[in-house]
């Protein structure tokens, strides 16, 4: 069974960049056709999607945080990881770790981390 | 504030029939794109319930069931069970001339009375 498993600083300080990492058990990442994905959901907001990624590198991400998001991957360790740059209040969130599929022009994710609280204070 | 709007809350007593609305637009669920549904138990991760419009996952009930059309899509839950409170997010995507982008509704909080 795939499992997911985000891992982190829950306090980032203002303006700083914000790092998770996203260990993946019970399966290989490098499997055809699945992407992995970071989401957050803010406090008292809907869920945001951030980036996805495949195993050989590809990237895709979301064109309101396209300048402060970038997402990699270490095959080798069967992990992929989120940063934030510049972070302000706003980006206070519990961030998800999800497994992605792609096709006709959409996303959906399946199945997700638990998700871990992160809180950006000065 | 979502790109799909849902209401943000909705209740039933147990065994009765809910229904959970996402609206839409033109460049997103009105152009074509399909609508997945997700249910967050209090303290757990999101899971995938419905995908493409109307489908079921594997080991979902098929007492969850979604609909779409025009600019919209609906979740139904029948037979209300106390274990499905829980929030519910639709999620779309959306292609305009400022871009495009994976859209969520903004939740809706179903309760079991």
């Amino acid at each position: 069974q795939l499992q997911l498993q985000e891992s982190g600083p829950g306090l980032v300080m203002t303006s700083e960049t914000l790092s998770l990492t996203c260990t993946v058990s019970g399966g290989s990442i490098t499997v055809n056709n699945f992407y992995w994905a970071w989401i957050r959901l803010p406090p008292g907001k809907g869920l945001e999607w951030l980036a996805s990624i495949y195993y050989s590198g590809s990237t895709y991400y979301s064109p309101s945080l396209k300048t402060r998001v970038t997402i990699s991957v270490d095959t080798s360790k069967n992990r992929f990881s989120l940063n934030l740059s510049s972070v302000t209040a706003a980006d206070t969130a519990v961030y998800y770790c999800a497994r992605a599929q792609y096709g006709s022009g959409n996303w959906w994710f399946d199945p997700w981390g638990q998700g871990t609280l992160v809180t950006v204070s000065s | 504030q979502s790109v799909l709007t849902q209401p943000p809350s909705v209740s039933g007593a147990p065994g009765q029939r809910v229904t959970i609305s996402c609206t839409g637009s033109s460049s997103n669920i009105g152009a074509g794109y399909d609508v997945y549904w997700y249910q967050q138990v209090p303290g757990t991760a999101p899971k995938l319930l419905i995908y493409v419009n109307s489908n079921r996952p594997s080991g979902v009930p098929d007492r969850f069931s979604g609909s779409k059309s025009g600019t919209s899509a609906s979740l139904a839950i029948t037979g209300l069970q106390t274990g499905d409170e829980a929030d519910y997010y639709c999620q779309s995507f959306d292609s305009s001339l400022s871009g495009s982008d994976v859209v969520f509704g903004g939740g809706t909080k179903l309760t079991v009375l």
